[in-house]
């Protein structure tokens, strides 16, 4: 069964919006990963953050981490139409690979 | 730098049929897996090796075998493939196989299976 479930399943803003995406999952982690995929593409990783950390950013990207709620959260700010793309969250519950979400698709209109 | 080529790209097979999936990475990695990708289902972890010589079963091995080559070529082989195969594969790789290491992508063999 999938450990990383993102939320919304869909998302539609307009550039220069914000866009947020959550992920949850249902056992203890050690670190959780965020991956990107554009249309007919690899996934391509945007970020990775500890379970002792609580928040780190890069560049326009935010991620928060609340492990007591078991959830993460994926913050885009200022979104671009080339941020239109799939949004995946791994986890490594699995302890031996890491375990992929079923992903959030992020569409940035102009 | 190539990083992770997958071949074919596209395939199409009839139900029964056999072929081999290729991977190979150029970035001295010890560890490769390979994913599929179903509508709905986000990625799935089929197969891994963490390191060479050394395989084990991920979520959905079933009709699936691999092959770790070398260090460099990680190979996923249908015996007799099934329409429930019709999917798109992605081949990865990390450093080590610590799970605190990203994984990098080959762009994908779509397969269609009649």
């Amino acid at each position: 069964s999938q450990q990383g479930e993102e939320d919304p399943q869909a998302l539609s803003i307009q550039e220069g919006e914000n866009a947020t995406m959550n992920c949850s999952y249902k056992t203890s982690i050690n670190n959780l990963q965020w991956y990107r995929q554009n249309s007919g593409r690899g996934l391509v990783h945007l970020i990775l953050i500890r379970s002792n950390e609580r928040e780190k950013h890069s560049g326009r990207l935010r991620v928060t981490l609340d492990t007591s709620k078991k959830s993460s959260s994926l913050l885009i700010t200022a979104s671009r139409a080339a941020d239109t793309a799939s949004y995946f969250c791994a986890t490594d519950a699995r302890r031996t690979a890491l375990i992929f979400g079923k992903g959030t698709t992020l569409s940035v209109s102009s | 730098n190539a990083g992770v080529t997958q071949t074919p790209k596209f395939q199409v097979l009839k139900t029964g049929q056999s072929m081999t999936l290729q991977c190979a990475q150029d970035m001295n990695h010890n560890s490769m897996y390979w994913y599929r990708q179903d509508p709905g289902m986000g990625l799935r972890l089929i197969y891994y090796s963490a390191s060479e010589g050394t395989t084990d079963k991920g979520e959905v091995p079933n009709g699936y075998n691999v092959s770790r080559l070398n260090k460099r070529e990680f190979s996923l082989r249908l015996e007799s493939a099934a329409p429930s195969q019709t999917s798109v594969y992605f081949c990865a790789s990390s450093q080590g196989g610590g799970l605190n290491e990203k994984l990098f992508f080959g762009s994908g063999t779509q397969l269609s299976v009649l």
